[in-house]
């Protein structure tokens, strides 16, 4: 079975544009979220979907935005790109809500030069 | 808000020897799951070992177990046996069971495998 699949991998932007990264859940999981991970750092929450409805978000400006569509995919959208938003946006994925573990994607590596 | 720390930036172990990770946790909260999770070079985040706040039993997987002290709020990981395929770094994470789902990780502990 396929895990967890992102794209692209890596990806260079400059600042000030806009990025688009896809997130493809294990099949029948109906719970992404994304996380940002800055070099040297622990991830941090961006948000989460379940059943197509934002269900949380973390503390990160109106330029961040995601969606999820109804075969449970997922974009996470960066409008207006800044150097510190340089990182590695990983996505998860669960069964259900309060599930005991995720699984996680290897990740797209996103420089904004 | 709940926070977590790992206070080790590096660890570095032999192989076939044991080695402790530790990882504290702030929280105000009684229901909660703490996890270990392994990034190895390949970035993907891998579920080492998971504990409920609820049970008192310390969780085990093979070679690694926990100790979780719920009123000091520790939760190391013990990892024994070491072998090279454990290289790699490791995140302590928090998960509310009321609220938000999101998990809160520490800065994460970069562990070495020395044959």
């Amino acid at each position: 079975d396929a895990g967890v699949t992102q794209s692209p991998t890596h990806l260079i932007k400059t600042r000030g544009q806009q990025v688009t990264l896809r997130c493809s859940p294990i099949s029948g999981h109906k719970s992404v979220s994304w996380y940002q991970q800055v070099l040297g750092q622990g991830p941090q929450f961006i948000f989460q979907y379940y059943e197509k409805e934002e269900r949380g978000r973390g503390n990160f400006p109106d330029r961040f935005s995601a969606r999820q569509f109804p075969n449970y995919s997922s974009e996470l959208n960066v409008n207006a790109l800044l150097l510190g938003d340089s990182a590695l946006y990983l996505c998860a994925s669960s069964l259900v809500l309060r599930a005991r573990g995720y699984t996680f994607g290897s990740g797209t590596r996103l420089t904004v030069v | 808000a709940q926070t977590v720390t790992q206070s080790q930036p590096e660890m570095s172990v032999q192989e076939a020897e044991t080695v402790t990770l530790s990882c504290t946790y702030d929280t105000s909260e009684s229901d909660y799951y703490l996890f270990w999770y392994k990034q190895p070079p390949s970035r993907q985040m891998i579920l080492v070992i998971r504990q409920e706040a609820y049970k008192q039993q310390n969780a085990t997987e093979n070679r690694f177990s926990v100790n979780f002290q719920k009123a000091a709020k520790s939760f190391s990981l013990k990892i024994s046996d070491s072998q090279l395929g454990d290289a790699a770094m490791y995140f302590c994470a928090y998960r509310s069971e009321g609220g938000s789902e999101k998990l809160v990780f520490g800065k994460g502990t970069k562990l070495t495998v020395n044959p």
